[in-house]
C-alpha cells in the first residue's frame, strides 16, 4: 500500500550544527515530496518540495535530497538553531494525487 | 493575509454524541484538504474537495464521517456517534491551485478532538 516512513523518530543536535533528517518512501510512481515542519500545538507548515525529475533543491538553510533509486529522502538544515526544534514530516502525493501521504516524523531537538 | 482558520480549538465530547469541526481556508484557495492526526502520529487524509467536482472521500475512515463544503469555501467535517478512537487532532489544508503547486497545503491550527 501507499505509505511513507522515516528512518528515526527523534534526532538531538547541538546549535550550529548541521542536521540530517531522512525518510524513506515506498511508492515508485510518487512525483512530488514535501517536507513539513509542525511546531507544537500549530499546523504543519511547509518548509521545501522536490518533484521527481530532480534530486536535489536548496532553500533557505535547507536541502532537499530524492534518491530515487532507493526511495529515500533527506532534509538538510544548516547551522541548526534553536527555532528549528519541531516535529519534521516527509510527506509524497497519493496515487490519485488528491492529497499527501505523510510519514510519523522526526523530533529534532536542538540545544544551546 | 489570514491563512487557514478552524474552529473550535479544542472540543471535548461524551462518547455517542456527534460533533461539526469548522474550516474557513484562505480566501481563494479552490482545494481544501481534511486530515487527522493521532497522538504522535502523521497525518492521515481523510477528504478533499476541489472546486465544483465531486469530492475525493476515500480517506474516510467509516460512515459516521463526512463533509460538506459550501459555496465552494467554508468546509464542515461531521462525525457521528463519535468513538474514543475518533480522538485526535483534525487538520484542515487549503491551496490555491492543485494543478500548479499541487501540494504546498496551508494548514490550519487544528481542532483538538477529546472522546471521553
Amino acid at each position: 500500500g501507499e505509505s511513507v516512513g522515516l528512518h528515526l523518530p527523534t534526532l538531538s543536535v547541538q546549535e550550529g550544527d548541521n542536521s540530517i533528517i531522512n525518510c524513506a518512501y515506498s511508492n515508485s510512481a510518487s512525483d512530488y515530496f514535501i517536507w513539513y515542519k509542525q511546531e507544537s500545538g500549530k499546523g504543519p507548515q511547509f518548509i521545501i518540495d522536490i518533484r521527481s525529475n530532480m534530486d536535489k533543491r536548496q532553500g533557505q538553510r535547507v536541502t532537499v535530497l530524492l534518491n530515487k533509486t532507493v526511495k529515500h529522502l533527506s532534509l538538510q538544515i544548516a547551522a541548526t538553531q534553536p527555532g528549528d526544534s519541531a516535529v519534521y514530516f516527509c510527506a509524497e502525493n497519493n496515487q490519485a494525487g488528491t492529497a499527501l501521504i505523510f510519514g510519523k516524523g522526526t523530533t529534532l531537538s536542538v540545544s544551546s | 493575509g489570514a491563512g487557514v482558520s478552524q474552529s473550535p480549538s479544542n472540543k471535548v465530547t461524551e462518547k455517542g454524541k456527534d460533533v461539526e469541526l469548522r474550516c474557513d481556508p484562505i480566501s481563494g484557495h479552490t482545494a481544501l484538504y481534511w486530515y487527522r492526526q493521532s497522538l504522535g502520529q502523521g497525518l492521515e487524509f481523510l477528504i478533499y474537495f476541489q472546486g465544483n467536482s465531486a469530492p475525493d472521500k476515500s480517506g474516510l475512515p467509516s460512515d459516521r464521517f463526512s463533509a460538506e463544503r459550501t459555496g465552494g469555501s467554508v468546509s464542515t467535517l461531521t462525525i457521528q456517534r463519535t468513538q474514543q478512537e475518533d480522538s485526535a487532532v483534525y487538520l484542515c489544508a487549503s491551496s490555491l491551485s492543485p494543478g500548479l503547486s499541487p501540494y504546498e497545503q496551508y494548514f490550519g491550527p487544528g481542532t483538538r478532538l477529546t472522546v471521553t
